[in-house]
Formats: structure tokens, C-alpha cells, sequence
């Protein structure tokens, strides 16, 4: 199945400043990568995805880019706010339609 | 849109008893189902899948079962319940030929 590594484990910014999360994958022929945003005691919520006939997204605040030599994805949050602390998952399909997820990255916005 | 529920909220269950937690879809059909579980601080394991009634594919071994009586609904049981089985409870749902998946609202399990 799919191996997904997910880097920091933890990561505080102040607020204002970007943040960056990396995960690598292992499987050449994944073509969708999500990214999770999941708040304390609340479900899981998709906030961003590529696939792999792209390079980056855009979306306000957040950017996806994928680098599919590299077989790496990454999130970037820029001008942080509080709201953006929570844990990001980031995800790759295995056997078509399941999801690996990455260990996940505690973001934490000091105001 | 595809709304996801799941019953009880909240729930706090003796070890050895047996468990049934629910998930339902509403706003799509013949959905890929999918049940994980997320122990504090972790996180997301896959259970098991189902892409149809009857269809359930488990991914790791372990005291639970999965079943899916109707086409938007997935029930997670177990006979006996271990401290282990501690956790919060996530279904996820996908529509037939689409990459994205949606959680629910889950379900915290406290096993004492």
C-alpha cells in the first residue's frame, strides 16, 4: 500500500508568518492528494487537493504544490491567523480509491 | 451535497460489552463507506471499507466487524469491547468515481 510521511510532526508560527508542511509518498502512479484540516474534538475537514496534472493551487490563504519526480506534496498557509491552528493531515490514494494518511502536523498560531 | 451522520456523539462503555455505532448518508448514492478510527493524539486508521451492500473489506485484524444492511448505511460492532478499542470514531464517505472523501461528525468512545 501507499507510504505517507508527514514532516513537522509539530510547528508554531507567529501569527502573520507562513507555515509549511511536507509529505512524501511512495506510490508513482497516485494522481490526488488532499490535505486535511482537523480542529480539537472535530471531524476531519478537506480544505485543499491537487491532482497530479498540476503543478500548484491556489486557494486565499493556502497553496498545495506537487513535485511528482520528487514524489512530494506540500501545504502552505500564509499570514497565519489563529484560526489556522489545528492538526493538517495530508493523504494519498492506495488501490484507487482508499486514503494513507500522513501522522499529521499540530500547527500552533501564537498571536 | 453529501451530508454524513453518526450516532451517539458521545459514548462510554464498560470492557467485555458490546458495541454498534452508526453512520448514515444522506444526498448521494451507492457511496464508497469507510470507517476509521483515531486514538487520542494520532492519527487516522483505516478499519474497514464497503463499496456496496454486503461488501465490507476489513484492513486490519482486531475485535470489530463492519457491515452495511443499506446502501447509505454502515454500522461498526464489536461483541466485547477492549480498553484498546478507546478512540473517536470517524465514517468517511465518497461518491462512485470520485477521489474526495467526507467525514462525519464521529463518534468518541471511552472504554473504562
Amino acid at each position: 500500500g501507499e507510504n505517507v510521511e508527514q514532516h513537522p510532526s509539530t510547528l508554531s508560527v507567529q501569527e502573520g508568518d507562513s507555515a509549511v508542511i511536507k509529505c512524501t509518498y511512495s506510490d508513482s502512479a497516485s494522481n490526488y492528494f488532499p490535505w486535511y484540516k482537523q480542529e480539537l474534538g472535530k471531524r476531519p475537514q478537506l480544505i485543499i487537493d491537487i491532482r497530479s496534472n498540476v503543478g500548484e493551487k491556489k486557494d486565499q490563504r493556502i497553496a498545495v504544490t506537487l513535485n511528482k519526480t520528487a514524489k512530494h506534496f506540500s501545504l502552505h498557509i500564509t499570514e497565519t491567523q489563529p484560526e489556522d491552528s489545528a492538526v493538517y493531515f495530508c493523504a494519498a490514494p492506495f488501490n484507487d480509491y482508499k486514503l494513507s494518511f500522513g501522522a499529521g502536523t499540530t500547527v500552533t498560531v501564537r498571536a | 451535497s453529501q451530508t454524513i451522520h453518526q450516532w451517539p456523539a458521545t459514548l462510554v462503555q464498560p470492557v467485555g460489552s458490546p458495541l454498534s455505532l452508526e453512520c448514515t448518508v444522506e444526498g448521494t448514492s451507492n457511496p464508497n463507506l469507510y470507517w476509521y478510527r483515531q486514538a487520542a493524539g494520532r492519527g487516522l486508521q483505516l478499519l474497514f471499507y464497503s463499496v456496496g451492500i454486503g461488501q465490507i473489506s476489513s484492513e486490519v485484524p482486531q475485535n470489530l466487524s463492519a457491515s452495511r444492511p443499506q446502501d447509505r448505511q454502515f454500522i461498526l460492532s464489536s461483541k466485547k469491547l477492549l480498553l484498546s478499542d478507546s478512540g473517536f470514531y470517524l465514517c468517511a464517505s465518497q461518491e462512485p468515481n470520485h477521489n474526495e472523501q467526507f467525514f462525519g461528525p464521529g463518534t468518541r468512545l471511552t472504554v473504562l
